[in-house]
């Protein structure tokens, strides 16, 4: 199975909160990310967690990480419609440098 | 501003030429690394470097060479183009922390496609 598994789209309406979630495999993961790409651009880091925290707040971002279930998810509050883009969570594999990237979810904001 | 640049955002290649894409970056990282990004299939990493000179197979190396003779360059390669290497190709590079967060930065990407 894939090292890291998220759903492919999430639809969401302008000012709701929106969940994209992500499950992994890698228990040595020391870091995880969630990366952002838009419409005909390359991906930027949106915020990343250390595996020893369980959660992480960045103004409307909020990522909840549950190591014991291997899953980790982004919240983002009063989503607006420049939100909708692709995003991918990551791993590094086997604690090194080098990441394992999910499937990405897009997501899509309507009015 | 820091960044990486893929010199080329769009080609439009024959099957069987050979196709050079090119990745800079200025932020002098020892890590660059080359994906391909296909419609639901995410970032699939073709080759990675860590210094001058090195280089190591991701898991789609078939088809794919690369070439990092200076530290901010790293080179894709595809000596005989096919129809299945039509896709988004995206560089990325990163710092060597001995600890920390290994965060990549991207460039924008080249799209490819082979007739």
């Amino acid at each position: 199975g894939e090292d890291v598994e998220q759903s492919l789209f999430l639809s969401v309406r302008e000012g709701d909160s929106s969940v994209i979630n992500c499950t992994y495999t890698d228990s040595s993961s020391t870091y995880l990310y969630w990366y952002k790409q838009e419409p005909g651009a390359g991906l930027q880091l949106l915020t990343y967690i250390f595996s020893n925290m369980d959660m992480k707040q960045d103004q409307r971002l909020t990522v909840l990480l549950n190591k014991k279930d291997k899953h980790l998810s982004l919240r983002i509050a009063d989503t607006q419609t420049g939100d909708s883009a692709i995003y991918f969570c990551a791993e590094d594999r086997g604690g090194s440098y080098i990441p394992t990237f999910g499937r990405g979810t897009s997501l899509i904001v309507h009015p | 501003d820091v960044k990486v640049t893929q010199s080329s955002r769009y080609l439009v290649k024959r099957t069987g030429e050979k196709v050079f894409l090119e990745c800079v970056q200025d932020m002098d990282h020892e890590n660059m690394f080359w994906y391909r990004q296909d419609p639901g299939l995410g970032l699939r990493l073709i080759y990675f470097s860590y210094d001058v000179k090195m280089k190591e197979k991701g898991d789609i190396p078939e088809g794919y060479s690369v070439s990092r003779e200076k530290k901010e360059r790293f080179s894709l390669i595809l000596e005989s183009a096919s129809t299945n290497q039509t896709s988004m190709y995206l560089c990325a590079s990163s710092p060597r922390g001995l600890s920390g967060a290994n965060v990549l930065t991207f460039g924008a990407g080249s799209r490819l496609t082979v007739l």
